[in-house]
């Protein structure tokens, strides 16, 4: 258990479906990010928020759209996806620089398993 | 923008045996290099990380070598044994701000054999 928690863990979606993934971090960190993980690609950075505001979008598609009410929480919002969006999206938290010997570590969730049809 | 390579991409050593995984960056303002462990079907989990201003660092049978000059680090794993058959991805970052824009390399599937 990392502090990082992601839900569903599986989702199935057709795709005109609309759906969103949700991921809740316990450890008091300011950024949280969304990566991408598929099988022919390397760990994607999607989205990074930093204590709410949103400071970096990777060049990702309209169809995912991010949300982060608070620095604790984080969605990301799925619409109309495509099947080759199918992948493991995974959640990660990271405390603010300086903040002891950890500071700025990547602490990932366990990921939500994404399948479009 | 930040480019990180990794090799190789698959690495086969018998129980016992040294594994080393190389990877170089791109961009020289890069000063943070952690190292994750992702075992099938789990989270990427941190097992070592350099800063630029570190040379070198060991954790008992890890260990992680920086070269700034040549944008190079390498980790290295003694005494290997079978759970530490996984996925290995390095990664560069530049710490700036309050947050870590991590890039990570393609991987590499290490397979330990009994």
């Amino acid at each position: 258990e990392t502090g990082v928690t992601q839900t569903p863990r599986h989702l199935v979606m057709g795709m005109t479906n609309k759906k969103s993934l949700k991921c809740e971090q316990h450890l008091g960190h300011n950024a949280m990010y969304w990566y991408k993980q598929s099988a022919k690609k390397p760990l994607e950075l999607m989205f990074v928020y930093n204590f709410k505001e949103q400071t970096e979008n990777n060049s990702v598609p309209s169809r995912f759209s991010p949300e982060c009410p608070n620095s604790s929480h984080l969605f990301l919002h799925l619409h109309t996806l495509q099947p080759e969006d199918s992948a493991l999206y995974l959640c990660a938290s990271s405390p603010r620089q300086g903040r002891g010997t950890s500071g700025n570590t990547i602490y990932f969730g366990e990921g939500s398993w994404l399948t479009v049809v | 923008g930040e480019n990180v390579e990794q090799h190789p991409s698959t690495l086969s050593v018998q129980e016992g045996d040294s594994a080393v995984i190389k990877c170089t960056y791109s961009d020289s303002a890069s000063n943070y290099f952690p190292w994750y462990k992702q075992e099938l079907g789990k989270r990427p989990q941190l097992i070592i990380d350099i800063r630029s201003n570190v040379g070198e660092k060991k954790d008992q049978r890890i260990a992680v070598t920086l070269n700034k000059t040549a944008k190079h680090f390498s980790l290295h794993i003694t005494e290997t044994q079978p759970e530490d058959s996984a996925v290995y991805f390095c990664a560069a970052s530049i710490l700036s701000g309050g947050y870590n824009k991590l890039i990570f390399g393609a991987g590499t599937r290490l397979a330990v054999h009994p």
